[in-house]
């Protein structure tokens, strides 16, 4: 199979503070990683294109000194919201594509509210 | 950029019925095509997809068709069933693992029994 693993699933944070997400592929090589943000009842936004080794690219309107994204490896990219604030709260969710066939898959998500 | 749209946005039908949902893509480049179905609180799983050098797919109850020429793709549910009821998402790709995936703004399905 292909399994993609996202923690945390939900976390509630201070305004100001910063939050991280680790997306992992558990058993294929993800040399691309894409994390995207999900209001409720509606598509999926894609924020930003992360790819190992190098620095991530971001999609218009993204600031990308609020969601810092690290792909160290083959296997993980973590996503970190820095001073977090009430209008960040949002279903954050990743994605992993393998690079055998193309075929994407996603994490579980992470449930941020930020009070 | 590149867009996709996907029609309808809500979509009931009677238990056992088909459904037929429907999108249009912008960017000639993209060759791979896959759908989506998201359960309430649920990740997306990727439950069909279709590349640019075929024109149909079938895996069961439910098929894709794909028309290059017009940049349409549809996804067929038939007999369906209440664990059908999700909402589907249509996407459109470049060529390669490093191209992003852009995606339709999604459909609801409901199945009345």
């Amino acid at each position: 199979g292909a399994v993609v693993s996202q923690h945390p699933s939900r976390v509630i944070c201070k305004s100001g503070t910063s939050v991280k997400i680790e997306c992992r592929s558990l058993d294929f090589q993800a040399t691309t990683m894409f994390w995207y943000r999900q209001f409720p009842k509606q598509s999926l936004m894609l924020m930003a294109t992360s790819n190992e080794g190098s620095k991530a690219t971001y999609e218009q309107g993204v600031e990308k000194d609020k969601f810092l994204i690290n792909h160290a490896s083959l296997t993980l990219s973590t996503l970190t919201v820095t001073s977090a604030h009430p209008e960040d709260s949002s279903f954050y969710i990743c994605s992993a594509r393998k690079r055998v066939d193309e075929k994407l898959f996603f994490g579980s998500g992470t449930q941020l509210s930020v009070l | 950029g590149e867009n996709v749209e996907q029609h309808p946005s809500t979509l009931s039908v009677q238990e056992g019925d088909s459904a037929v949902i429907k999108c249009t893509y912008s960017d000639s480049a993209s060759n791979y095509f896959p759908w989506y179905k998201q359960e309430l609180g649920k990740r997306p799983q990727l439950i069909i997809d279709i590349r640019s050098n075929v024109g149909e797919k079938k895996d069961q109850r439910i098929a894709v068709t794909l028309n290059k020429t017009a940049k349409h793709f549809s996804l067929h549910i038939t007999e369906t069933q209440p664990e059908d009821s999700a909402v589907y998402f249509c996407a459109a790709s470049r060529p390669s693992s490093a191209s992003k995936i852009i995606f339709g703004s999604g459909t609801r399905l409901s199945i009345r029994p």
